[in-house]
């Protein structure tokens, strides 16, 4: 079946403006999360969701990063007046309720000039 | 403060030949360990996990070993094939909690 799909695969923006990342979870599974991975270092954790409500979000940076999950499926993660420092590869994972193996997705490439 | 750590960035091992990634955790909570491979512009999939009630697991070429005691998990391949050339991710996780914490990886080449 597929997999966790993200898209863009690559989004180039300019320092202050909006991005928007999307992520589709493998169907059926109901817990999905967002990681960042920057250059050298491992998946960083950013928020997970249980069906529509973020269950934990202790691992956004700061009050520019969101992530809305309204029909517990799709996933979007938002991020307000970027910075350089934002820079990274955005991670996707899901996993069924059941379990705790997280299966991700390809990540969007994210580059702040 | 990282908590899970891959102290070796890279690994060159001959085909046919045993690899072995190592990783070390400082959080005494963490009782489930994964390790997770990653090619290139793909995101990293799963390949073998180990409870802490547990020392060994094993599946097919892979093997994890986990060490409490010494707060330590190695992953061993046997044998190295060219195809196991990427980067390994280890990952742990207090099972009260769904947050995997990753270590910075090791690149794996098997040299054909």
């Amino acid at each position: 079946g597929a997999g966790v799909s993200q898209t863009p695969s690559n989004k180039v923006t300019e320092k202050g403006k909006y991005v928007e990342l999307r992520c589709d979870p493998i169907s059926g599974h109901t817990a999905l999360y967002w990681y960042r991975q920057s250059l050298g270092q491992g998946p960083e954790f950013l928020i997970y969701f249980q069906g529509t409500g973020a269950a934990d979000d202790s691992g956004l940076p700061n009050d520019r990063f969101f992530a809305v999950r309204p029909e517990g499926s799709v996933s979007t993660l938002k991020i307000q007046r970027t910075e350089r420092g934002d820079s990274a590869v955005y991670l996707c994972a899901s996993s069924p309720w059941d379990s705790n193996e997280q299966f991700f997705g390809p990540g969007t490439r994210l580059t702040v000039l | 403060d990282q908590q899970v750590k891959q102290n070796s960035p890279s690994l060159s091992v001959q085909e046919g030949r045993i690899s072995i990634l190592n990783c070390d955790y400082t959080n005494s909570m963490f009782d489930y360990f994964l390790w997770y491979k990653k090619y290139p512009a793909e995101g990293p999939t799963f390949l073998i996990s180990i409870s802490s009630i547990k020392d060994k697991n094993e599946d097919g070429r892979f093997t994890v070993f986990l060490n409490k005691s010494a707060k330590h998990l190695s992953l061993h391949i046997v044998p190295s094939q060219p195809g196991d050339s990427a980067v390994y991710f280890c990952a742990a996780s207090d099972s009260g909690t769904y947050k995997y914490i990753f270590g910075t990886g090791t690149r794996l080449k098997v040299l054909a």
